[in-house]
């Protein structure tokens, strides 16, 4: 199976930072990555696409990139709804698809 | 409104079975992928089993051989049936759609709010 290695695990960052997390796929996946955003006791929401796709109706602070075996999502500007937990998923291989450990941002 | 709701959750014995569904609304489970992802208390998200909309079906390692994952047309309704549960199979099962767009991208765009099963003595 496609092991997804997160980094990191947890972060603390305030209002308006600029916030990155990395994903690493154990080998290369082309853009098959989606990027998930859970709050706790809520079902996880698909973010991103395909790498870098914005899904529908989700705001234009979040974006992404990579390609390969490395991926990054990006939150611009931290707004106070976005402390969640973040997980990356490889869709390159849907007989199994995997997810990454998560990443979860706290309030500094 | 795409919906789907999933129930049959509960405290059951290791070596025991139940059975879960997942009702869907505002689109036709037999034309779509549907998965089961399962989150552990206080652990990460772990896919557990896919169903095609050919019918094929596929399962991870963890559950392959146990799990059995099915639907019914007439009833719009995904199914996870659970035999020889264990401890570590205790967590909340998420029933998702998968979405595979005419590029082939590939995600799961909806979600249950998922129904908790804990596998204890």
């Amino acid at each position: 199976d496609i092991q997804m290695t997160q980094s990191p695990s947890s972060l603390s960052a305030s209002v308006g930072d600029r916030v990155t997390i990395t994903c690493r796929a154990s080998q290369s996946i082309s853009s098959y990555v989606n990027w998930y955003q859970q709050k706790p006791g809520k079902a996880p929401k698909v973010l991103i696409y395909a790498a870098s796709s914005l899904q529908s109706g989700v705001p234009s602070r979040f974006s992404a990139s990579g390609s390969g075996t490395d991926f990054t999502l990006t939150i611009s500007s931290l707004q106070p709804e976005d402390f969640a937990t973040y997980y990356c998923q490889q869709s390159y291989n849907t007989h199994a698809l995997t997810f990454g450990g998560g990443t979860k941002v706290e309030i500094k | 409104e795409v919906q789907v709701v999933e129930t049959g959750g509960g405290l059951i014995q290791p070596g025991g079975s139940l059975r879960l569904s997942c009702a869907a609304s505002g689109f036709t489970v037999s034309d779509n992928y549907m998965s089961w992802v399962r989150q552990a208390p206080g652990k990460g998200l772990e896919w557990v089993s896919v169903i095609y909309s050919s019918g094929n079906t596929f399962y991870a390692d963890s559950v392959r051989g146990r799990f059995t994952i099915s639907r019914d047309s007439s009833k719009n309704t995904l199914y996870l049936q659970m035999n020889s549960l264990r401890a570590e199979d205790t967590a909340v099962y998420y029933c998702a759609r998968d979405r595979l767009d005419s590029s082939g991208w590939y995600r799961n765009d909806y979600w249950g709010q998922g129904t908790l099963v804990t596998v204890s003595s």
